[in-house]
């Protein structure tokens, strides 16, 4: 069993639609990420988180210790938001483990 | 601009054949790291290093071997022993302790035939 489990697997959304994806998580954790890879492959960093909620742009990461559960939304999405969004957690150490990842396809 | 750089974008090669991926950053990062991604799967770790001539063990080391001579270079090699080498590689770097400047390349698709 995946210690990162995300949900959906696949998502299908229209233009300015309200996206949630979720991340969940069995073990202590030091910190969660959320990243976006692109078709071509490459990741960007989007939050790391430890408490709380963060928000940049039209992103926002909340993260709920007690609950093991992290959520990312994407207000207003648009077409270039299409990406796949992977959450990753920082157990000891540096070393990450990641759910299977989120595909969204943004519909004009 | 800093950042990681990893060459060549698309490798081909023929099965038995060792090949060498390469990573590279100037973000003065201490740790390097080598992931794996398969289809439907999470990004899985193959090796990492925390200093320079020192590596580590992932959890999918088998087949796999790297060199950390330089603190910007850590070269990835697969060898003829992976049994399933077409995969996605993507190479990683951070400060060691914590997962502030968590960076990562834009990978090399890498197709055995």
């Amino acid at each position: 069993k995946n210690e990162v489990e995300q949900s959906p697997q696949n998502l299908t959304a229209q233009e300015g639609e309200f996206i949630t994806i979720n991340c969940s998580y069995s073990v202590g954790i030091s910190a969660l990420h959320w990243l976006q890879q692109h078709p071509g492959g490459g990741i960007v960093s989007l939050f790391m988180l430890s408490s709380g909620k963060k928000k940049h742009g039209r992103l926002i990461a909340t993260i709920n210790i007690q609950e093991k559960h992290s959520s990312l939304h994407i207000t207003a999405s648009h077409p270039r938001d299409s990406a796949v969004y992977i959450c990753a957690i920082l157990r000891s150490g540096n070393q990450f483990y990641f759910g299977t990842g989120t595909s969204l396809t943004v519909i004009p | 601009d800093g950042g990681i750089t990893q060459s060549p974008k698309y490798l081909f090669r023929k099965e038995g054949q060792n090949v060498t991926l390469s990573c590279e950053q100037n973000l003065n990062h201490d740790a390097m790291y080598w992931y794996r991604q398969d289809p439907g799967q999470g990004l899985r770790l193959i090796y990492y290093s925390q200093i320079v001539n020192d590596f580590q063990k992932g959890d999918i080391a088998e087949g796999y071997s790297v060199s950390r001579e330089k603190k910007e270079s850590f070269p990835l090699t697969v060898t003829s022993a992976q049994k399933n080498p077409t995969a996605f590689y993507l190479c990683a770097s951070s400060t060691w302790g914590g997962s502030y400047g968590y960076t990562f390349g834009s990978g090399t698709r890498l197709t055995v035939v």
